[in-house]
């Protein structure tokens, strides 16, 4: 059965970074993307880009470009989202989904991030 | 990449059905039959109800019906019942490996 589980929630001050991890189980880790997802509080769902653990590209949405990076390990069939210079707008719950033909499968339980000075 | 225009909300009363549409352009939602529709409870991660324009995943109601015509995806409940009371996005491929989502419907069952 697959299963995405992310680490826990998250409280930073503005200008910080933050990293969420996301672990994949049940299925061979190379096989699909690992796309990440947020959304802010009362908000809509924001696509900030994927990883390829098979290729080992990255594709960043343009919003964010330049300030976020995602890596991966897969030994421990692991995908991490780092998001830097941080600012209140930044403040939501970050999803990391699996990637199967163009849709979202899988569902990590999401990571709250909270961006307070 | 812009948003894809979905009205922000619908209802309808149970046993009713109630289309929702996904407005794009000939980039994404017209160019390629990659449309998935997603639906949120609140307090919930989101779950896939639709993909491939019109393909329900295993253990999804056939209430639930997608469609595509030019720019503009659709994604129809029919029967409503109190349960399909949710958030609903959709989401859409828009090449080189872009994607992007929809502002969301709050659908609400009357």
């Amino acid at each position: 059965q697959v299963h995405l589980v992310q680490s826990g929630a998250e409280v930073k001050k503005p200008g910080a970074s933050v990293k969420v991890s996301c672990k994949a189980s049940g299925y061979t880790f190379s096989a699909n993307y690992i796309q990440w997802v947020r959304q802010a509080p009362g908000q809509g769902l924001d696509y900030m880009g994927h990883v390829n653990p098979a290729s080992g590209d990255t594709n960043y949405a343009q919003k964010f470009q330049g300030r976020v990076t995602m890596t991966w390990d897969a030994s421990i069939s692991t995908a991490y989202m780092e998001l830097s210079g941080l600012t209140s707008d930044d403040t939501a719950v970050y999803f990391c989904a699996r990637g199967t033909r163009h849709y979202l499968d899988y569902w990590g339980q999401g990571t709250p991030v909270t961006v307070s000075s | 990449q812009s948003a894809l225009t979905q009205p922000p909300s619908a209802s309808g009363s149970p046993g009713q059905s109630v289309t929702i549409s996904c407005t794009g352009t000939s980039s994404d939602v017209g160019a390629y039959n990659y449309v998935s529709w997603y639906q949120q409870h609140p307090g919930k991660t989101p779950k896939v109800i639709i993909y491939e324009v019109t393909k329900r995943p295993s253990g999804v109601p056939d209430r639930f019906s997608g469609s595509k015509s030019g720019n503009t995806a659709s994604l129809t409940v029919s029967g409503l019942r109190a349960e399909d009371e949710a958030d609903y996005y959709c989401l859409a491929y828009a090449g080189s490996h872009n994607w992007v989502f929809g502002g969301g419907t709050k659908l609400t069952v009357l």
